[in-house]
């Protein structure tokens, strides 16, 4: 069984504070990360897809990072927004196309 | 470019009934994966197809449920005698390739709520 791990689960910030979060994943025949932004009744929105150690990726304010020998991701957010306001999921992807997600962190930028 | 389609968007069944839940990928996109979020639970993998094709179907129950992806027409995950327990949201996404080779970001659908009562 895979465990990924997600912390922390939620998170209190005020507009204009930068934040930042951690995935955790075991990192064996790992292959690929995938970062997702879940507002509440809507569908999860694809954010980032990583591969290789060391990898950064960045959208606007939101980027990430990638340590696949150890197995973590961070995502940061600069000058949150409310509109931040959602559940941040990573899923790892393995060689074996087994795609797990994490609880996700929830996060309420308060205005 | 319409985004990946599900309907019904809600759908109630007694225990015993059957549910089919469908879902259109985006234009252009060969591959779908079907996912379930139970209440007060993440996100959980339950299968993978392509057309005609089922790649991985090691999060499917082993029993009552189906999917299949044919040449013409939506995904359809079928649950055949529904209990309480398969009250969740089930959420598909679509990609333009598979998961092995090139990795693309999956899009997802809505969802379909279920309840079974």
């Amino acid at each position: 069984i895979l465990n990924v791990e997600q912390s922390p689960q939620s998170l209190h910030v005020q507009e204009g504070d930068s934040t930042n979060f951690t995935c955790s994943f075991p990192s064996s025949n790992f292959y690929a990360l995938h970062w997702y932004r879940w507002e509440t009744a809507k569908s999860p929105e694809a954010l980032f897809v990583m591969t290789l150690n060391g990898d950064e990726k960045k959208k606007g304010r939101i980027s990430a990072t990638l340590n696949t020998k150890e197995g973590y991701s961070y995502l940061y957010i600069k000058g949150s927004q409310p509109e931040d306001s959602a559940t941040y999921l990573c899923a790892p992807l393995y060689n074996n196309n087994d795609m797990r997600f994490g609880a996700g962190t929830r996060l309420t930028v308060k205005p | 470019n319409a985004g990946v389609m599900q309907n019904p968007r809600h759908l109630v069944r007694r225990r015993g009934q059957e549910a089919r839940l469908r879902c259109s990928p985006m234009k252009g996109h060969s591959h779908v994966y079907w996912y379930r979020q139970l209440p007060e639970e993440g996100l959980k993998f339950m299968v993978y197809l392509q057309k005609e094709n089922i790649i991985d179907e090691s999060g499917m129950p082993k029993e009552r449920f189906s999917a299949e992806f044919p040449k013409e027409g939506p995904s359809i995950l079928r649950i055949q005698q529904v209990v309480r327990g398969d009250s969740a949201a089930y959420f598909c996404a679509s990609s333009p390739r598979g998961l092995a080779g090139k990795v693309y970001e999956q899009y997802f659908g809505p969802g379909t709520r279920l309840t079974v009562t």
